[in-house]
């Protein structure tokens, strides 16, 4: 079975300070690649998403991930975070092909200081 | 907007009681699922289903059980709860087939704990 790993538990950034979020997964094969995000108080909800294509994706809110498929990784990042970037963001992934189930990695939660 | 509403959120119940967490979505998808959600764990699948009276079992599936009588319905049982199952748990929805865009659809959350 795949896993998901978040190196990153907990990451404490000031306001305009660059964000990169490490994911990696152990799949070999063909996967589709998610973030979600979770703000204080909300449901979860997709931020982007790598099916195919361009490896470098661009999301909500100015997030954007690359696709690297030697590295088997996934990382998220954002130029310049901001005080409502502060939630616990998850990556995720699914097998090409096996259905709807998704593997989420731990979480990584980000506190911006404003 | 797609809506997952779960009844409760917030519950307080004892060791050994029956417990049920229902879950409700609007949009007519025929894939739901229940997760847990642990701090450090991230989300864990615990069953889902792809269509009335059909469910399989996820990773963590012990101690659990589910039911979908109704295609917008879809409960998660814990027969006699435990400690253990101190949680947050996760409703989602998805569509399948040609518009399956990989996007999960997820309610509030119920936090259930087990004294």
């Amino acid at each position: 079975a795949q896993s998901v790993s978040q190196h990153n538990h907990h990451v404490i950034l000031s306001e305009a300070a660059s964000l990169e979020l490490g994911c990696n997964y152990s799949y070999g094969g063909t996967v589709n690649l998610f973030w979600y995000v979770q703000y204080p108080g909300q449901h979860l909800q997709l931020l982007l998403k790598y099916f195919s294509g361009d490896p470098l994706v661009k999301g909500i809110k100015g997030f954007e991930a690359e696709f690297i498929k030697s590295k088997f990784s996934f990382n998220l990042r954002k130029p310049s975070v901001q005080w409502s970037d502060t939630a616990e963001y998850f990556c995720a992934v699914r097998v090409y092909n096996a259905g709807n189930m998704l593997t989420f990695g731990g979480g990584t939660r980000l506190m911006v200081k404003p | 907007d797609v809506k997952v509403t779960q009844s409760s959120r917030y519950l307080v119940k004892r060791t050994g009681e029956k417990v049920f967490l229902e879950c409700v979505q609007d949009m007519d998808h025929e894939n739901m699922f229940w997760y847990r959600q642990d701090p450090g764990l991230g989300l864990r699948l615990i069953y889902f289903s792809y269509d009335v009276k059909m469910k399989e079992k996820g990773d963590i599936p012990e101690g659990y059980s589910v039911s979908r009588e109704k295609k917008e319905r879809f409960s998660l049982i814990l027969e006699s709860a435990s400690t253990n199952q101190t949680s947050m748990y996760l409703c989602a929805s998805s569509p399948p087939g040609q518009a399956d865009t990989g996007e999960l659809f997820f309610g509030e959350g119920s936090r259930l704990t087990v004294l």
